[in-house]
């Protein structure tokens, strides 16, 4: 089975960093997406990593190590605009499915 | 480009109805899934497709069909519609490997917003 896990809420304030983590236990593992949704709107895609290591988009970040189940979700020079759900899931090749976290919702203070 | 396209989005049921939600992508995607969201969760896998002909059960399977005749469509059927089914839910796809984007990343409807009384 699939166990992901994040936290449900953080709070930072705009021109700050925030790391959003996810530790995850599988029976299958391919890959690990970073989504992020907006209040009424459907997820969108951040990042990606399916090798161990940092992965760098602009503001966003993401990190993986397999070995100990961890991702984490780097953000900054956070902007009002960075307040929303984060959510985390994981890919599997074999199953052809994507398992995904219950979220973590950021707020984002001036 | 219209990506996933999901109707309607808006649908109020009595218990007991049925209803099916639509679901059209146009990205020659071999996978499609449907999802469902309830408040301050995340999103819980309800059926899902790797190909035209080929449906399987995802988490929250009961209560809901599925059927895959065309690699564009994947509609969601709800049998007889319970109050435990108010919820929002997402279609989604993605392309298998080879594609320009990552394996796997999904690319998600508006969603539908699916209340029962």
């Amino acid at each position: 089975g699939q166990n992901i896990d994040q936290p449900t809420e953080m709070t930072a304030t705009e021109g700050a960093i925030v790391q959003i983590n996810c530790t995850y236990q599988t029976s299958g593992f391919n890959g690990l997406f970073w989504y992020q949704q907006h209040a009424g709107e459907a997820p969108t895609f951040l990042s990606y990593n399916v090798l161990d290591g940092l992965e760098e988009k602009g503001r966003f970040s993401s990190f993986l190590s397999r070995s100990k189940g961890y991702s984490y979700l780097l953000l900054k020079e956070l902007q009002m605009k960075d307040s929303a759900s984060y959510l985390c899931a994981v890919y599997n090749t074999n199953a052809g499915k994507s398992t995904f976290g219950d979220g973590t919702t950021l707020t984002v203070k001036p | 480009n219209a990506g996933v396209t999901q109707t309607p989005k808006f649908q109020v049921l009595k218990t007991g109805q049925s209803m099916t939600l639509q679901c059209a992508q146009d990205m020659n995607h071999e996978y499609m899934s449907w999802y469902r969201q309830d408040p301050g969760m995340g999103l819980r896998l309800i059926h899902y497709s790797v190909g035209a002909g080929i449906t399987d059960q995802g988490e929250v399977p009961n209560g809901y069909n599925v059927s895959r005749s065309t690699t564009e469509d994947f509609p969601l059927r709800l049998l007889s519609a319970a109050p435990s089914q108010t919820s929002v839910y997402f279609c989604a796809s993605s392309g298998l490997a080879g594609g320009p984007e990552p394996t796997g990343e999904l690319f998600f409807g508006e969603g539908s917003r699916l209340t029962v009384l």
